[in-house]
Formats: structure tokens, sequence, C-alpha cells
């Protein structure tokens, strides 16, 4: 079966563009979120969505949104591009939305805005 | 505090020794704890899912997990220079009951196997 999947892997982006970056979870996974990584850190938690709903938001600006789609595929899109949003953004998948699952990760997607 | 902290390292180990990898944590309700590792310019890839106190093992890796002291250890026996990487210990701050999870990680421990 196929991992996480993640759609573009790499793209350069000027400041004040519009990015979206897609995710198809792992066959049969419902949950789906999304992490930004920044060189040096953790990932950090941006949105979570578990059936098609979202069910929290880390503390990222209103610049970042995201949706999942009925075939639990999922979007974020980031607006006016600041240099700061340069990062690794990762997309995670598991089966439900509760802490007995494990979560895996795609490969990510390397967002460079300039 | 960090909810979640970890030594930067690097720590370095002989080929064939056995690595200790330490996380602590500073919410006393958090169900499950994984570690991950992540070789540079990669994803983090999944090494141990651990939601009991004790121990879990899986091929050369063991998860060790005590609630009471809010610790969560790997150990990597026979360490191998292809095991040289950053290892993310994560702690799920969800919720049962709304189907929320959240993964709050730890800055990482750089392992460095010498041949």
């Amino acid at each position: 079966d196929a991992g996480v999947t993640q759609s573009p892997t790499h793209l350069i982006k000027t400041r004040g563009q519009h990015v979206t970056l897609r995710c198809s979870p792992i066959s049969g996974h419902k949950s789906v979120s999304w992490y930004q990584q920044v060189l040096g850190q953790g990932p950090q938690f941006i949105f979570q969505y578990y059936e098609k709903e979202e069910r929290g938001r880390g503390n990222f600006p209103d610049r970042f949104s995201a949706r999942q789609f009925p075939n639990y595929s999922s979007e974020l899109n980031v607006n006016a591009l600041l240099l700061g949003d340069s990062a690794l953004y990762l997309c995670a998948s598991s089966l439900e939305g509760h802490h007995g699952n494990t979560i895996y990760f795609g490969e990510g997607s390397w967002l460079t805005v300039v | 505090q960090k909810e979640v902290e970890q030594n930067s390292g690097p720590l370095s180990v002989p080929e064939g020794a056995i690595a200790s990898l330490n996380c602590t944590y500073s919410d006393r309700g958090s169900q499950s704890f994984f570690w991950y590792r992540q070789y540079s310019g990669k994803s983090p890839e999944l090494i141990m899912f651990i939601y009991s106190n004790g121990d879990k093992e899986d091929g050369r890796f063991t998860a060790q997990l005590n609630k009471a002291s809010q610790y969560v250890s790997l150990l990597i026996r026979d360490s191998q220079p292809s095991d040289s990487a950053t290892y993310l210990c994560a702690v799920n701050r969800g919720s049962v009951a709304t189907g929320f999870q959240k993964l709050v990680f730890g800055t990482g421990t750089r392992l460095l196997v010498s041949p």
C-alpha cells in the first residue's frame, strides 16, 4: 500500500504569493494533520482534520487554512507568504483521530519563500 | 519549561554499542508517545509508538515509558552507522472524546554512530 503522499515536493514562491499543498493519506485513514518544520526544530502542529471536520488548530495566523475532501485527501493553503513561512510542510495520516492510533508522515513539501 | 524536552546532542556511540535517547514531558495527562527518526533533508519516519507503562521492543529498538516520572526513552541495540540521524520524541496531546490528535515534538537528539 502507498504511504502518505504529498505534492509538490519542492517549490519556490515570492513574498505575498499564495501556495496550495496537497496530501493523500494512507488508504483507509480518515485523519489528516499538517505540521510545519523549520530548520533545527521539531515539527509544529498546524491543523488536524478528521472525517472532514477541523478538530484542532495550532498557533498559526489566519493566513493558514486547510480542508479535507470526501476521499479524505487534504489541502493546506497559505496566503500572503512571508519569508518566515519557508519550511518543510508535513502531512500526517492516522486511521482515526484519537491517541491510540499510530501517526505516519509523508515525505513533505519543501517551501522556499524569496 | 518546554512541553517535551530532549538533549540536542550530538550523542556519539561506537558501532555495536547501545544508544540511549531520553525524553521528558510536562503534561501528566499525555496518553501516547512516539519516536521518529529523521535523516537530514528527509521527513520523520516512525520508529516506535507506546502508550502503556513499561517496555516495548521492536527489533533493535526498545521504547520505555514511565508515566509516573514523565519520561520516555529509546534504546537502540547494536547501533549501526546507518542509525546516525536525529531522533524526535513526540507526545500526543489529543482528546479521545473529540477525535483530536496533536503531536508535540521535542527538538530532537542527534545521534552519531562511528564505525
